[in-house]
């Protein structure tokens, strides 16, 4: 399996500021995937990042506020833009295979804006 | 009706003792099921996984998957306080479009063993 690291571990933000989380592979992936996790909920999928074209947004997540940059195999950022309280949650990156089945992944990154 | 249910929990059981995990889904395109074990503060780690009908067996592990109930469990054998965690449900679906390589997520079953 893919070993996934992920920048910030965690940070403290400011209302209305912008953060930009790294997600780095160790090999080259097919899919890479954002997901949210709110406190005490389940994961949420943000978007598909995809290499080369526009990152494929699910129902209720819009480009504005997460923008999303797949440069490469191995690498891709989320942004959260104008961030509220409401955006405190765990962000993860995870990827897999061409298939896009078994998924990894990274160790989240916690966000707590206030 | 949610995508996919899970019972949150919390089930608690003793140390030794069999630990049943249940999944009900409603997208019948799903192809693949997925059970991530997850620690709290930590993120989602793959434990299982299965694709056809029946059963598959890792470990103390088992999934039993029966498509036509659209239901998947998990089934930890000798449960240990090691397995105290959320255990998420997610299957998978190549529906292709939008849907390609999505895991949808259930709310999770919180697990206790207790010694």
């Amino acid at each position: 399996s893919a070993v996934i690291s992920q920048k910030p571990s965690r940070d403290i933000c400011q209302r209305g500021t912008s953060l930009t989380i790294q997600c780095q592979v160790d090999s080259q992936v097919t899919m890479m995937f954002w997901y949210r996790q709110q406190p005490g909920q389940s994961l949420t999928l943000i978007a598909t990042a995809n290499q080369g074209s526009e990152a494929t947004y699910e129902s209720g997540f819009v480009i504005d506020k997460f923008p999303i940059s797949r440069p490469n195999l191995t690498f891709s950022t989320l942004t959260v833009s104008n961030m509220s309280p409401e955006d405190s949650s765990i962000y993860l990156c995870s990827s897999s295979g061409t298939g896009g089945e078994t998924q990894y992944f990274g160790p989240g990154t916690r966000l707590l804006v206030l | 009706q949610k995508e996919v249910e899970q019972n949150s929990g919390p089930l608690s059981v003793p140390e030794g003792a069999i630990a049943s995990l249940n999944c009900t889904y409603s997208d019948r395109g799903s192809q693949s099921f997925f059970w991530y074990r997850q620690y709290s503060g930590k993120s989602p780690e793959l434990i299982m996984f299965i694709y056809s009908n029946g059963d598959k067996e890792d470990g103390r592990f088992t999934a039993q998957l029966n498509k036509a109930s659209q239901y998947v469990s998990l089934l930890i054998r000798d449960s240990q306080p090691s397995d105290s965690a959320t255990y998420l449900c997610a299957p998978y679906s190549n529906g292709g479009g939008t849907s390609y390589g999505k895991l949808t997520f259930g709310q999770g079953t919180i697990l206790t063993v207790h010694p």
